[in-house]
């Protein structure tokens, strides 16, 4: 398997635009997080999905944040419209449920956001 | 409120000599934790973890002890290698609930040759 496949890259983008991030989990991975790397907070989690359905978006900093999860293999974090204290690095990572414990989770490379 | 503290942003180490990265945790149902290692321009990469049931796990040339009374777990990296230098996250977990990791703030450790 290649692993989590996060795209961009990297994006700039202009404040009040939207912004689409995208990721591809492990598969066979039933748990698909979204995380949010800043210097002042660290790794956030923002959502979390479980069987594609979200579980828990108590993260997600304002409604101009939405995630949502259409298969097993994909899902989006969107930004509506962006603002440039919402550069920083967005992860995606997958884990597996294995016997109902939980497997450490895999990272992508993630998405370096720049909103000037 | 931080549940996983990492209340060191950043040390220095000379190559050869011990590492030593500290977390401290408040949630009592935590039973679970990992480090994990991240380099620039890459995702967080799991490099150990422990059991609540046990208090050291050792993997080559890391080592995690865990102090549950004092709520408090440390990696030791001996020795040392410029290759280490990286940002390590502690990270928490509760496998009875089926809960997300929970990350502490990260500490970038450089290892000078």
């Amino acid at each position: 398997d290649a692993g989590v496949i996060q795209s961009p890259r990297h994006e700039v983008t202009e404040m009040g635009q939207e912004v689409t991030l995208r990721c591809k989990p492990i598969s066979g991975h039933d748990y698909l997080f979204w995380y949010r790397q800043t210097m002042m907070r660290g790794l956030e989690l923002l959502i979390y999905f479980n069987n594609n359905v979200p579980i828990d978006d108590s993260g997600m900093p304002e409604d101009r944040f939405s995630a949502k999860m259409p298969n097993a293999s994909f899902s989006t974090l969107k930004i509506q419209p962006s603002e440039p204290r919402d550069s920083a690095v967005y992860f995606c990572a997958s884990s597996a449920n294995v016997r109902g414990v939980n497997t450490e989770a895999f990272f992508g490379q993630g998405t370096r956001l720049t909103v000037v | 409120d931080q549940q996983v503290k990492q209340n060191s942003p950043s040390l220095s180490v000379q190559e050869g000599r011990i590492s030593i990265l500290n977390c401290d945790y408040t949630n009592s149902m935590f039973d679970y934790f990992l480090w994990y290692k991240k380099y620039p321009a890459e995702g967080p990469t799991f490099l150990i973890s422990i059991s609540s049931i046990k208090d050291k796990n050792e993997d080559g040339r890391f080592t995690v002890f865990l102090n549950k009374s004092a709520k408090h777990l440390s990696l030791h990296i001996v020795p040392s290698q410029p290759g280490d230098s990286a940002v390590y996250f502690c990270a928490a977990d509760s496998n009875s609930g089926n809960t997300p990791l929970v990350f502490g703030k990260g500490t970038r450790l450089s290892v000078i040759a």
